[in-house]
Formats: structure tokens, C-alpha cells, sequence
């Protein structure tokens, strides 16, 4: 199995303060995912990487930053969490063709 | 806009039963992939369909591919309460691996 981490696992947070998910790899792949998963909305892509430093925008990516410094890293940072950003996010590795293997999730309430 | 429309979104059942979920779309993809999702984990994938017409089974489950690439669904035999689950289906269609992902169909089985 692939080896994704991701924390914090549980987090509860107030409106307008940043927040930053980590997701950690141990597989050398070089694309990383951040999803969303809301009731209704399936799962919707925030922002994905493609390599050290190269990042690029999903479809829900408006009030979330990421950073890719190191391949086994990828992190999602809210700027300034707003209740609408309450959510179940998963990071995700793609074994190209393959599929996507993914990480156990961080369940984030902002209050 | 939901590019990969599923169904039925919610189908409960009595175990030993035969169900069908389908997942269309009006785009091309060059692969279809299928993913179960059990509460509070992220999403593991069964099967990965790539040609149009393929059919691949797993035990109970069949998969099939539809001839033009647009469609695919996921029969089960005798349902089982261990099927029980949230099943998705993700169309791969852009470069970078991106998946466009349907909404997703929860499924009980009753003992």
C-alpha cells in the first residue's frame, strides 16, 4: 500500500484564522492532490502538484494556497478559514494510469 | 457542472441481491476509474477500465467500460453486507492525471 499521512487528522478552528494541512508521502510520486469532500459534492479538486515547486489550480481552489518544497510533502494552507471551508480533505498520489491512492483524511470544522 | 453523472445516488438492498450503478458522461475519457469509500476513510480504488467494451471483474463485481468511453458501470452478484459503501466512479480525461469525479452512490446491504 501507498504510504500517505496526513495531518492533523481532526482540527476545529475560528473564522479568519490560517490553518495549514500537511500530507506527507513515502512513494517518490512526483503528482500530489488536494480534494474536498462535501455531502452532495462528491469530491472536488482544490489543487494538485506535478513536482517540487510546481503547483496548479483545481476547480475549487479560491481561498487555498499550496506548497511543494520537498516530494514527500504537500501542503494545504486556508489563508483565513471562513465556515464555508468546513469540509473532509484528502490528499491523494497518482500512479499515473494506475489511479489515485489516498490519504485517511483531516475532518476540518471552522467555527 | 457535473461532468460524470451516477446512479442511483442511494440504493438499499437485501443481501444476495444483483444491483447496477451507472456512471455517464457526455465526454471521452481515457480511462474510467472506480473507487469504494468506507465512513471516516478516503477512498481506495478497485479497478481502472482504459479501453472501450473492456469488462474486468473482481470476485462478486463487474466492470464494464462503454464502447465510445463515455460510460461505464459496476455490476455486483449477490450483494453482501461486507459491500457495503460509497462507491465512486472517476473519469480521467486531462493531462497531470486529473480525475473528474461523479457524485457518488451510497449502498446498503440488509442481511
Amino acid at each position: 500500500d501507498a504510504g500517505i499521512t496526513q495531518s492533523p487528522r481532526h482540527k476545529v478552528t475560528e473564522t479568519g484564522t490560517p490553518v495549514t494541512l500537511r500530507c506527507h508521502q513515502t512513494e517518490n510520486h512526483r503528482y500530489m492532490y488536494w480534494y474536498r469532500q462535501d455531502p452532495g459534492h462528491g469530491l472536488r479538486l482544490i489543487h494538485y502538484s506535478y513536482g517540487v515547486k510546481d503547483t496548479d489550480k483545481g476547480e475549487v481552489s479560491d481561498g487555498y494556497s499550496v506548497s511543494r518544497s520537498k516530494t514527500e510533502d504537500f501542503l494545504l494552507t486556508l489563508e483565513s478559514a471562513t465556515s464555508s471551508q468546513t469540509s473532509v480533505y484528502f490528499c491523494a498520489i497518482s500512479f499515473g494510469q494506475g489511479g489515485q491512492f489516498f490519504g485517511p483524511g483531516t475532518r476540518l470544522t471552522v467555527l | 457542472t457535473q461532468l460524470l453523472e451516477q446512479s442511483p445516488q442511494f440504493l438499499s438492498i437485501q443481501e444476495g441481491e444483483n444491483l447496477t450503478v451507472y456512471c455517464n458522461s457526455s465526454s471521452v475519457f481515457s480511462s474510467l476509474q472506480w473507487y469504494r469509500q468506507e465512513p471516516g476513510e478516503g477512498p481506495v480504488l478497485l479497478v481502472t477500465v482504459v479501453t472501450g467494451g473492456e469488462v474486468k471483474k473482481l470476485k462478486r463485481l463487474t466492470f464494464q467500460f462503454g464502447d465510445a468511453r463515455k460510460d461505464s458501470s459496476l455490476h455486483i452478484t449477490a450483494a453482501q453486507p461486507g459491500d457495503t459503501g460509497l462507491y465512486l466512479c472517476a473519469g480521467e480525461r486531462d493531462s497531470n492525471y486529473q480525475l473528474i469525479w461523479g457524485a457518488g452512490t451510497k449502498l446498503i446491504i440488509k442481511p
